[in-house]
């Protein structure tokens, strides 16, 4: 069954497509964020992570940028599979460690 | 599979019952959390827990009640319980002083069903 909210904010992709989610975070002095996966069912799964010092960071097909500025965090999905497929969360806290203030959600499509 | 268990992973029962929720961390890691996940508030923090102490409260109800023994693992218990208490509990864990490493690892769920 679904684990999450049936009013998400939906992307829909095609396969091999780049994706790119947003989030908009609240606290200005939250200095460490992550976004996780989470597939129907499951527990929320760690993607990557960035600390406020940094505005870009890489991992395996996936990249997050922070603007401070702004308060906006994106995820960018390379060449998107249909096993990304899932809702995507921003999650932000100050001081790594402590308890994470979650965005509400976004649901990606992935289309064969 | 992220190393934190959590038992049950289902759990129907009636209004007015009392449950406890159970979760082991991944080993080395020190700091427990639980969250809640619900329908219309999304993912809310309830409770840490960091080598047995309390560290952070978050929007938990006074019913509710939770602690990390001396083995590290934590239980959540749940009282008098409502038909609004249904949603899917989360226990996540973090912070291993072998690695230094902060990241919170999620556990499975316990779907809690009150009817």
């Amino acid at each position: 069954g679904e684990s999450v909210g049936l009013h998400l904010p939906t992307l829909s992709v095609q396969e091999g497509d780049n994706s790119i989610i947003n989030c908009a975070y609240s606290n200005s002095a939250s200095d460490y964020f992550i976004w996780y996966k989470q597939e129907s069912g499951k527990g929320p799964q760690f993607i990557i992570d960035i600390r406020s010092n940094m505005d870009k960071r890489q991992g395996q097909r996936v990249t997050v940028l922070l603007n401070k500025t702004v308060k906006h965090l994106s995820l960018q999905i390379a060449a998107t599979q249909p096993g990304d497929s899932a809702v995507y969360f921003c999650a932000e806290t100050f001081n790594a460690g402590n308890m994470l203030t979650f965005g509400g959600g976004t649901r990606l499509m992935v289309k064969p | 599979d992220s190393g934190v268990t959590q038992t049950p992973k289902h759990l129907i029962t009636a209004t007015g019952q009392r449950v406890t929720l159970r979760c082991s961390p991944r080993s080395g890691d020190l700091s427990v959390y639980w969250y809640q996940q619900s329908l219309d508030q999304g993912l809310q923090f309830l409770i840490q827990y960091y080598n047995g102490e309390e560290r952070a409260k978050g929007n938990i109800l006074e019913r509710f009640s939770a602690q990390q023994f001396p083995d590290l693992h934590s239980e959540l218990n749940l009282s008098s319980l409502e038909l609004g208490d249904s949603a899917l509990y989360f226990c996540a864990s973090s912070y291993s002083p072998t690695s230094g490493e902060y990241e919170q690892y999620f556990g499975p769920g316990t779907r809690l069903t009150v009817t």
